[in-house]
């Protein structure tokens, strides 16, 4: 079956970096797509990765291992507004988006 | 980026009576939208798929004929919860991609139904 592996909840400390994982398993890939989601609000965009590789986007980056079924997303310099749920989501072979459970990251002082 | 438009917001209503949220693209004619529904702590989960000028597709342990979607237009999608409950209460929202599939979902604002 298809399935989207990320932590349920992380907690960092503001001005630091915090990385999110993602494994994924689905029937054909193309691409994995990150998302930010505030409590009570849509998800909005971050980042798209199809190749292998690191994306940079100011302060947040995105890592795919298309051999190791695997990407993170990674977010330096945090802030307090960086507190929210992220969302991984990997696209099959049929273009389909298949969700991960998301992240609750937590910002502390 | 492509805007999707969702509205309402927000809706309560009375448990039995039922309730239509629409969801359109702005900027871009989309044959496919995707209807979702999250309940509190957890992911989206995927209802229906919707295509233009042809029924739905429902996932599984999705009832179609209480959640009736409409997809008349290539801009315009509409889920209608029908006689509503208290468990339907929920943030619905809806999404968007380009005719492709190849780039990002792009999702309206959300709606959140509460059924009293």
């Amino acid at each position: 079956g298809q399935n989207i592996d990320q932590p349920t909840e992380m907690t960092a400390t503001e001005g630091a970096i915090v990385q999110i994982n993602c494994t994924y398993q689905t029937s054909g890939f193309n691409g994995l797509f990150w998302y930010q989601q505030h409590a009570g609000e849509a998800p909005t965009f971050l980042s798209y990765n199809v190749l292998d590789g690191l994306e940079e986007k100011g302060r947040f980056s995105s890592f795919l291992s298309r051999s190791k079924g695997y990407s993170y997303l990674l977010l330096k310099e945090l802030q307090m507004k960086d507190s929210a749920s992220y969302l991984c989501a990997a696209t099959d072979s049929n273009y389909q988006l298949i969700w991960g459970a998301g992240t609750k990251l937590i910002i502390k002082p | 980026g492509a805007v999707v438009s969702q509205h309402p917001s927000r809706v309560i209503c009375k448990s039995g009576t039922s309730v239509k949220i629409e969801c359109r693209s702005l900027d871009f004619q989309a044959t496919t939208m995707f209807w979702y529904r999250q309940f509190p702590k957890q992911s989206l989960m995927l209802m229906a798929t919707s295509n233009e000028g042809s029924k739905a597709t429902y996932e599984q342990g999705v009832e179609k004929d209480k959640f009736l979607i409409n997809h008349a237009s290539l801009t315009l999608s509409t889920l209608t919860v029908t006689s509503a409950h208290p468990e339907d209460s929920s943030f619905y929202i809806c999404s968007a991609r380009d005719p492709g599939g190849h780039t990002e979902a792009f999702f309206g604002q959300g709606t959140r139904l509460t059924v009293v």
